[in-house]
């Protein structure tokens, strides 16, 4: 079973539709949750980042963090073509003594999303 | 644009053969971090620098390796390269090591190996 699970879609959506994108994921350890939009020949480019649990909000886009169900969100209100992309989230522990943990993202396969007009 | 470069954009090469990926990190970042993208593997964590020091790695390969220079941009060097390494290599920097530091990512080598 993998670490984190991410439904890889693809999602297809009007314009101006919600968006809901979720993953899951089993080590009690991640503390830090990211979400990240990737164009096609593209990196991933960082959309949210939060820590531990609560929701956080930036424009269009909301961040849910359940730590106690292992369940984290992302909601794109008013969805726009240009949302059409491929979306990932990540997470990664808090570095440990051992130092095998400094920083790594654990990433979900990603979700491919079209927003279409 | 992230402010992470890397070179060359797509790289095709035969079996056997050695390549070396090159990764500029944003201005003032001193941890790199490299990963590994293929269709069936996702987005998977190699390696990790900050300020010249390896400080974690992954499933990385023994037939990879990489360093960080005294300037801090990062070298990945793949060799006696097999069908299966064709993916893409994403370099991404931070402002230090650490979970509580946002990683962002340049826009990959793509590696081709026929």
């Amino acid at each position: 079973q993998k670490e984190v699970e991410q439904d890889p879609g693809p999602l297809s959506v009007p314009e101006g539709a919600i968006v809901s994108l979720n993953c899951t994921y089993s080590n009690s350890a991640f503390q830090y949750f990211m979400w990240y939009r990737q164009y096609s020949r593209k990196g991933p480019e960082l959309l949210m980042y939060t820590y531990s649990s609560g929701n956080k909000e930036d424009g269009r886009f909301t961040a849910q963090v359940d730590k106690s169900s292992k369940y984290i969100s992302l909601f794109i209100r008013d969805s726009q073509p240009s949302d059409s992309a491929t979306y990932l989230c990540a997470m990664s522990a808090p570095a440990n003594a051992g130092g095998t943990s400094y920083g790594k993202l654990t990433f979900g396969q990603g979700t491919i999303l079209t927003v279409h007009p | 644009d992230s402010g992470v470069t890397q070179t060359p954009k797509h790289l095709i090469t035969a079996t056997g053969q050695r390549v070396t990926l090159r990764c500029s990190p944003r201005s003032g970042d001193l941890s790199v971090y490299w990963y590994q993208q293929s269709l069936d593997q996702g987005l998977q964590f190699l390696i990790q620098y900050y300020n010249g020091e390896e400080r974690a790695k992954g499933n990385i390969l023994e037939r990879f390796s990489a360093q960080q220079f005294p300037d801090l941009h990062s070298e990945l060097n793949l060799s006696s390269l097999e069908l299966g390494d064709s993916a893409l290599y994403f370099c991404a920097s931070s402002v230090a090591p650490g979970s509580n530091q946002p990683q962002h990512f340049g826009d990959g080598t793509r590696l081709s190996i026929l």
